[in-house]
């Protein structure tokens, strides 16, 4: 069955820690990976995607994840968290040149203490 | 203009109400989509609108009845609804029903059932 798995529900860390939040997928074939950021009040917004090419992507505010197809994995890393990062994360993929529905993760909820 | 836009912001119904959620886009995307997401989890897909017509229908009860009267419009039509309705309810778009197209969500409409 398809899956998408995030290993930490809840991450707190200090401002300028750095960042790993890990997820894993189970799918057949090739996959379109992304993740999601849902800030307090606000709506989803794409931090970054991957589809082909280098398999680690760059995203808005500074991070980004690292496609290892060996491990079914696609990990978000930040160097430098900042309080504004506070958030719930969500890891979500789709089966490439078939479906279209995006499959999340159970999401990450991240609070960066001052 | 990169929005989604969704109104109401909020909503309160009791169970023999009726009421319908709007969304709208001014992308050109001809696939649009609505989510459900409960407190703490992930989205998960309710519908999918292909070039005005409903392409998937993800096993939602009849008390919700979507809705595309034109390519920037997604109505989500509720009757008789049950507490357990009670969430944020997404619309998204992408391009066109496809994989490779990220979808943009829009800020959501939280509804309670009372």
């Amino acid at each position: 069955a398809q899956s998408v798995s995030q290993h930490n529900h809840h991450v707190i860390l200090s401002e300028a820690a750095s960042l790993e939040l890990g997820c894993n997928y189970s799918y057949g074939g090739t996959v379109n990976l992304f993740w999601y950021v849902q800030y307090p009040g606000q709506h989803l917004q794409l931090l970054l995607k991957y589809f082909s090419g280098d398999p680690l992507v760059k995203g808005i505010k500074g991070f980004e994840a690292e496609f290892i197809k060996s491990k079914f994995s696609f990990n978000l890393r930040k160097p430098s968290v900042q309080w504004s990062d506070t958030a719930e994360y969500f890891c979500a993929v789709n089966a490439a040149n078939s479906g279209y529905a995006l499959n999340f993760g159970k999401g990450t909820s991240l609070l960066v203490t001052p | 203009d990169t929005e989604v836009t969704q109104t109401p912001k909020h909503l309160v119904m009791g169970m023999t109400n009726k009421k319908s959620l709007k969304c709208e886009q001014h992308m050109g995307h001809r696939a649009m989509y609505w989510y459900k997401q409960k407190a703490k989890k992930p989205p998960e897909l309710m519908f999918v609108y292909s070039y005005e017509k409903l392409s998937i229908n993800e096993s939602v009860p009849s008390r919700f009845s979507p809705e595309c009267p034109n390519s920037s419009l997604l109505n989500l039509h509720l009757h008789a609804l049950q507490p357990e309705d009670s969430a944020l309810y997404l619309c998204a778009s992408s391009q066109v029903l496809d994989s490779s197209y990220e979808q943009y969500f829009g800020p959501g409409t939280r509804l309670t059932v009372t």
